[in-house]
């Protein structure tokens, strides 16, 4: 079974850049598997930030991206903020209907 | 406004079955998919599986033989049921509208915590 891998925990300082990704246990990530990423804050529903690779959701600030590094995708947040700090998630398309999410990423803001 | 709300027991006995169902306010079920996702305490997400506004249903491989979703007698609501659980299917479970095109799921409820446990 395919494994969607992402950074258990990352850090970035106030101001900085960082970049998450989500990769595949065998093989690369390419935009046909259609990557999305979702904000989590403690005892919320997940947000959607970015989806099809690189569109942002209704409302996200552009310091927010998506794309294609390599054989991974990545969420790219430039300018951190203090309430960055939470989990962040992504999802690929396995096709026929299948969605697997990654185990996510804590991301500290410090 | 579209809004999603997931109600259903919060207290399930381990080889029960849970029934869970997700109200849509501010819109039809039409022209969308329309997800369940759960998420066990302090970990991940997982998708269990969802149904178009047809009644066409897709069931994540590991959950199959043991999930159905439904479409309610509402057309605003749409149900999941769990068969023989266990303390492993204690989470929090997502109600979810997934659009496609673009493929993302693009609305969520708030949750609802369902513990497995006698």
């Amino acid at each position: 079974q395919t494994v969607v891998t992402q950074e258990p925990s990352l850090s970035v300082s106030p101001g900085g850049t960082v970049t998450l990704t989500c990769g595949l246990s065998s093989g690369s990530v390419s935009t046909d598997y259609f990557p999305s990423w979702y904000q989590q804050t403690p005892g919320q529903p997940p947000r959607p930030l970015i989806y099809t690779t690189n569109t942002r959701s209704s409302g996200v600030p552009d310091r927010f991206s998506g794309s294609i590094l390599g054989n991974k995708a990545a969420l790219t947040i430039t300018g951190a903020q203090a309430d960055d700090e939470c989990d962040y998630y992504c999802v690929l398309y396995m096709g026929s209907s299948i969605w697997v999410f990654g185990g996510g990423t804590k991301l500290t803001v410090l | 406004q579209v809004r999603l709300q997931e109600s259903g027991p919060g207290l399930v006995k381990p080889s029960e079955t849970l029934s869970l169902t997700c109200t849509v306010s501010g819109a039809s079920l039409t022209n969308y998919y329309w997800a369940w996702i759960r998420q066990s305490p302090g970990k991940g997400l997982e998708c269990i599986g969802h149904i178009y506004h047809t009644g066409a249903t897709v069931y994540s491989p590991s959950l199959k033989s043991r999930v159905t979703i439904s479409l309610g007698t509402s057309k605003s609501q749409f149900s999941l049921m769990l068969t023989s659980v266990t303390a492993a299917d204690t989470a929090v479970y997502f109600c979810a509208r997934y659009s496609n095109p673009p493929r993302h799921f693009q609305l969520w409820g708030q949750g609802t915590l369902v513990t497995v446990s006698s």
